[in-house]
């Protein structure tokens, strides 16, 4: 059976440090994966997703990147946090690109 | 502009109470509508694809159903155990968007 990993599960940083959050897909192989952020009391924003290593869609502009050095590894990565980038961020995999996605357990970022 | 609402933005019922939670899209040339569950402090499940107008599909207590231009989830003799947010989305092939969510509390 399929599991995602997200870690780590919360984490506290001062505006302008750098963020690193990995992600990793066991049990399948070449999933489509994606990075959400989640607001407080909001829906789902979708920020990247990827078809395949090394393939990066970006949905919106923003001071986040991401990365998939491996098939099934899939990072969030900002040079500078800014208060703004406080949230619930998910990652999420599934076979055909945007259908029926499963999500990790999610990271609660909190910048101060 | 693409947009997918969900309504109402809160619902409280007492057990075994049916209701059903909307999901209306205005986005052209759908490719599915997707029905999620989400508890706190955790990531969404999935629940339900429906692909095409008039296509159903259960699990346990839920329905979902779709037309052109709306998709229902129906909950049949909520319990307690119902309480969550239920996220709608659709892909249009070229586009995915969510909808913001229906939480739901059932009273026991």
């Amino acid at each position: 059976s399929q599991t995602i990993h997200q870690w780590p599960a919360t984490l506290v940083q001062p505006v302008g440090s750098p963020l690193s959050l990995e992600c990793t897909v066991e049990g399948t192989s070449n999933p489509n994966l994606y990075w959400y952020r989640q607001a407080a009391g909001r829906g789902l924003q979708l920020l990247f997703y990827s078809v395949g290593i090394g393939q990066i869609s970006s949905e919106v502009p923003q001071n986040l990147s991401a990365s998939r050095p491996q098939d099934r590894q899939f990072i969030l990565s900002s040079k500078k946090l800014l208060l703004s980038d406080s949230g619930f961020y998910l990652c999420a995999w599934s076979h055909g690109t945007f259908y029926e996605q499963y999500f990790g357990p999610g990271t609660r970022l909190t910048v101060t | 502009e693409d947009q997918v609402t969900q309504s109402p933005e809160a619902l409280r019922l007492q057990e075994g109470e049916s209701s059903s939670l909307n999901c209306s899209y205005t986005v052209s040339g759908l490719r599915g509508l997707f029905w999620y569950r989400q508890d706190p402090g955790k990531g969404p499940e999935f629940l339900f694809t429906l692909y095409s107008a008039g296509e159903e599909k259960e699990k346990e207590r839920l329905k979902a159903t779709l037309t052109k231009k709306e998709s229902f989830l129906h909950i049949t003799a909520p319990k307690p155990e119902d309480s969550a947010t239920y996220l709608c989305a659709v892909y249009t092939g070229n586009q995915f968007y969510f909808g913001t969510g229906t939480s739901l509390t059932v009273i026991p």
